[in-house]
């Protein structure tokens, strides 16, 4: 079956440490997007990539680095000079020029510890 | 700001009843979405409808959608206890971003 894969499931994170977040889709789709969700709140755009070696910034940028080396992954860093990592982080996919909307995956739940 | 907001933030019915969820925004759009979550997992894409279009239905869900008010409404016909779950608006904009509101937390009562 398509779909997109996020894991870990569960990742908790040292102070100072950078920890990276896998994202991998087997949809075809071009585009992929990651998005922080913090709890009772809606989402927000860190990176999106619309084509393989290209990304851009969204709303929430700073404190996290993205790579777009393959179409099928989208990797999320996220750096020590995040200062409030501790969220629930989604990734997503979609077809841009198709009206189908965002196909996403099923989150990684982020604890600094 | 996430450029919008939708209400009521969370609402909370008997099994039968309709909801409705109400989005706006302050920007124009290509299409306006619908997603849901349940808690803890993935959003589920819903539901689209384009800027040219006025109303939409898949199912027991209807979408309308006001380009002059900048606002949308879901209503969910008939609710079960299975459709509790957050749900969310979601604006494209341009290059295919979605802007999401801050959802509803919707409660169907057994």
């Amino acid at each position: 079956d398509g779909g997109i894969t996020q894991s870990p499931k569960y990742l908790f994170r040292k102070e100072g440490q950078n920890v990276t977040l896998s994202c991998e889709q087997n949809l075809n789709h071009d585009a992929m997007y990651w998005y922080r969700q913090d709890p009772g709140q809606g989402l927000r755009l860190i990176y999106y990539s619309q084509i393989v070696n290209d990304f851009q910034k969204g709303d929430i940028a700073e404190g996290y680095s993205v790579s777009r080396e393959k179409k099928e992954s989208f990797p999320l860093t996220v750096t020590s000079a995040q200062k409030n990592p501790t969220a629930f982080y989604l990734c997503a996919s979609s077809k841009p020029g198709i009206f189908g909307g965002y196909t996403f995956g099923s989150g990684t739940r982020l604890t600094v510890v | 700001s996430q450029q919008g907001e939708e209400d009521p933030q969370a609402l909370s019915i008997q099994e039968g009843e309709n909801a409705t969820m109400n989005c706006s925004y302050k920007t124009s759009i290509n299409n306006l979405q619908w997603y849901r979550q349940n808690s803890g997992r993935g959003l589920v894409h819903l539901i689209l409808i384009r800027s040219n279009e006025r109303e939409k239905h898949s199912g027991r869900l209807r979408v309308t959608l006001d380009t002059s008010k900048k606002s949308s409404s879901l209503l969910i016909t008939a609710s079960r206890a299975a459709d509790t779950a957050s749900y969310f608006c979601a604006r494209e904009t341009s290059g295919s971003r979605l802007t999401f509101g801050e959802g509803t937390q919707l409660t169907v009562n057994p």
